[in-house]
Parts: structure tokens; sequence; C-alpha cells
């Protein structure tokens, strides 16, 4: 299948900074990607979607100056948590969406779990 | 939006059976999934129905109901390596996955 990574892994940083995860499809061609977030014991929310050339459309309640999104090319998106706080650690997971012969899938990234201290 | 209701937790016993229960309210249906999610890691694919009826694969099956807003998937033959969570989701016509909160499924020799 479709291999989706994640870079960092795992960051750890000081309240008040930026932080820039990766996500890169290194098979395939990613025209969308998504982001989704996961706080412990709890379900994955998407945050947003990526558009290859285009803005990302946020879902509601997502602050799009705090998350920043850019897709520059077809295997590369980056989130980018501006401004740091603790409420913001959790897991963030990126997804793929990909042809599968009858139907379309999501392939998901390893995730990268951030730490605001 | 879609509201996705599946059970918190469920225990079976080695070479058992667990039937994981999910059902949901959408405003716009383009298929469920199931995904398997082991602590701390990212989900991995397990099945995909977009038509009423039973998908087998393996010793994990996924049945669906459109009209009834119900699905299932059942895990046959359990082993210890399946304790993980089970995630359903629903796809919209965006393409968008909504996912339930997860069913952590603990298997005991």
């Amino acid at each position: 299948g479709a291999v989706v990574s994640q870079h960092p892994s795992r960051v750890i940083c000081k309240s008040g900074t930026s932080v820039k995860i990766e996500c890169r499809s290194l098979d395939f061609q990613a025209t969308t990607m998504f982001w989704y977030r996961q706080f412990p014991k709890q379900s994955l929310m998407l945050m947003a979607t990526s558009n290859e050339g285009s803005k990302a459309t946020y879902e509601q309640g997502v602050e799009k100056d705090k998350f920043l999104i850019n897709h520059a090319s077809l295997t590369l998106s980056t989130l980018t948590v501006t401004s740091a706080h603790p409420e913001d650690s959790s897991f963030y997971i990126c997804s793929a969406d990909v042809s599968a012969g009858a139907h379309n899938e999501q392939f998901f990234g390893p995730g990268t779990r951030l730490t605001v201290l | 939006g879609q509201n996705i209701d599946q059970p918190t937790e469920m225990t079976a016993t080695e070479g058992a059976i667990v039937q994981i229960n999910c059902t949901y309210q959408t405003s716009g249906f383009n298929g469920l999934f199931w995904y398997q999610q082991h602590a701390g890691e990212a989900p991995t694919f397990l099945s995909y129905n977009v038509l009423d009826g039973l998908e087998e694969k393996g010793r994990f099956s996924s049945f669906l109901s459109r009209s009834k807003g119900y699905s299932y998937l059942l895990l046959k033959e359990l082993q210890m390596k399946d304790s993980a969570s089970y995630l359903c989701a629903v796809r919209d016509g965006n393409y968008k996955l909504s996912f339930g909160a997860g069913t952590t499924v603990t298997v005991r020799a």
C-alpha cells in the first residue's frame, strides 16, 4: 500500500515557540492530505484538509492563523503550530487520500507526538 | 456532520469472537471504514463498506446496513496481538472522514 511518513515523530518544545511537522507521501502523489489531532483516549479529530497549490480548508473551531498548513508540492504538506501552548500538546496525524481500486482510501502517517512545556 | 457511536471497551478470550458495533447519523454517506490503532501509533486500515452486506477479509469481517445506519466489525479467532483500539469512521461526500471514539479491545489468555 501507499506509504506516508511524518517528521519528527516526537517533539518537545517550550511554550511560545513554533513547531513544524512534515507529512510526505513516499511513493505516490497526493493532491489532498488531511491533518488530524488526537488527545489521549479520544478519537481523531479532523483539523483541516490540505490541498496542493491552494489554501487549506479548516474545520470549525480550528484557528487557521495558529495552525498554518502549506501544501507546496504533490508529496509534501506541512503543519506549523505557531506560538504553541501546553493545551496544544497532542498526537498529530496526517493522511493522504489514495485511489485503491474501486474506492479511495486514506493512508495515515505514523503520527507526531507534540509536548509543549 | 456525523454522529458515530461505538462501545468504549470490550474484553474477550484468546480464540474467541468479538463483534464491535457502530451506529452513525450522517449528512452524507460515501463509505464506512474500520481501522485498528495500537497505542501511540497511527491507524491502519482494516475494512471498507459502501454497499449493504458483509465483507470478509481473513479473520476480520465487516457488515453494513445503510438504512439502519449500522455497521459491525467481527474479529474471529482472537489473538493477543489483536488487543488494540478499533475505530469506526464514516466518509462524507467531500471525502472527509469522521471517526468514532474507538473501542478498546482487550484479549486475555
